[in-house]
């Protein structure tokens, strides 16, 4: 049983610079969730799909940041031209349809913008 | 919207003590409720939930009751031991039609010997 992956487990980059990130999710698992969390909170929603669509998005998801789900697989968060504001922990969730919404979440990727 | 009140932190108990985390909600509709672990050095994870109003989710000798009336969903444990440090996050899903969890600022537990 492979659960939530997520890759890389730690980044850090300098401000201005661009970074993405990888989350698989549990196979079969058509919902897929972003979440960033930062020290000291609680994880805050960013966007959630479902298969390849994206179906909402936070405020908190600023238009340097882009999700995408191709396939209705895996997902990738891209941050651009990143702030120190953006350090956090960016954690990735998936969910089977059936299951009152219960979220199997990944290691999480680490962000340290320098 | 909704949101999710925990008790602030941090928590220290003695082994074999008796364990309550508060938590309160604010939500719209009927929301799912959550419990979540973090243990150090690894992800979060699901540790109980209930779906509707008195129901009772348990697991490791956790329990929660959801409280409607009270809007509460307090964690306890009877004997924590010292593998029981971590963080705990209350959460809730589902309060009007949306899906993502609103989680809680967390409690961090340490069990001393």
């Amino acid at each position: 049983d492979t659960g939530v992956s997520q890759d890389p487990r730690h980044k850090i980059t300098k401000r201005g610079q661009n970074v993405t990130f990888r989350c698989d999710p549990i196979s079969e698992h058509n919902r897929l969730y972003w979440y960033r969390q930062t020290l000291g909170q609680g994880p805050e929603f960013l966007t959630y799909f479902q298969n390849e669509a994206q179906l909402e998005k936070s405020r908190l998801l600023s238009d340097r940041f882009s999700a995408e789900r191709p396939k209705g697989s895996f997902s990738t968060l891209e941050i651009q031209r990143t702030e120190q504001g953006d350090s956090a922990m960016y954690l990735c969730a998936s969910t089977d349809r059936g299951s009152y919404n219960e979220q199997f979440f990944g290691p999480g990727t680490r962000l340290t913008v320098l | 919207g909704d949101s999710v009140t925990q008790m602030e932190g941090p928590v220290t108990l003695s082994e074999e003590a008796f364990l309550t985390i508060n938590c309160t909600y604010t939500a719209t509709g009927y929301p799912s409720l959550f419990w979540y672990v973090q243990y150090p050095g690894e992800g979060l994870q699901l540790l109980l939930k209930a779906t509707k109003a008195d129901d009772k989710g348990s697991n490791k000798g956790f329990e929660a009751t959801y409280r409607k009336e009270t809007t509460s969903f307090h964690l306890e444990k009877g004997s924590v031991q010292v593998s029981d440090s971590a963080v705990y996050f209350c959460a809730l899903s589902g309060g009007a039609g949306s899906y993502q969890l609103t989680f809680g600022k967390g409690t961090k537990l340490s069990v001393i010997p």
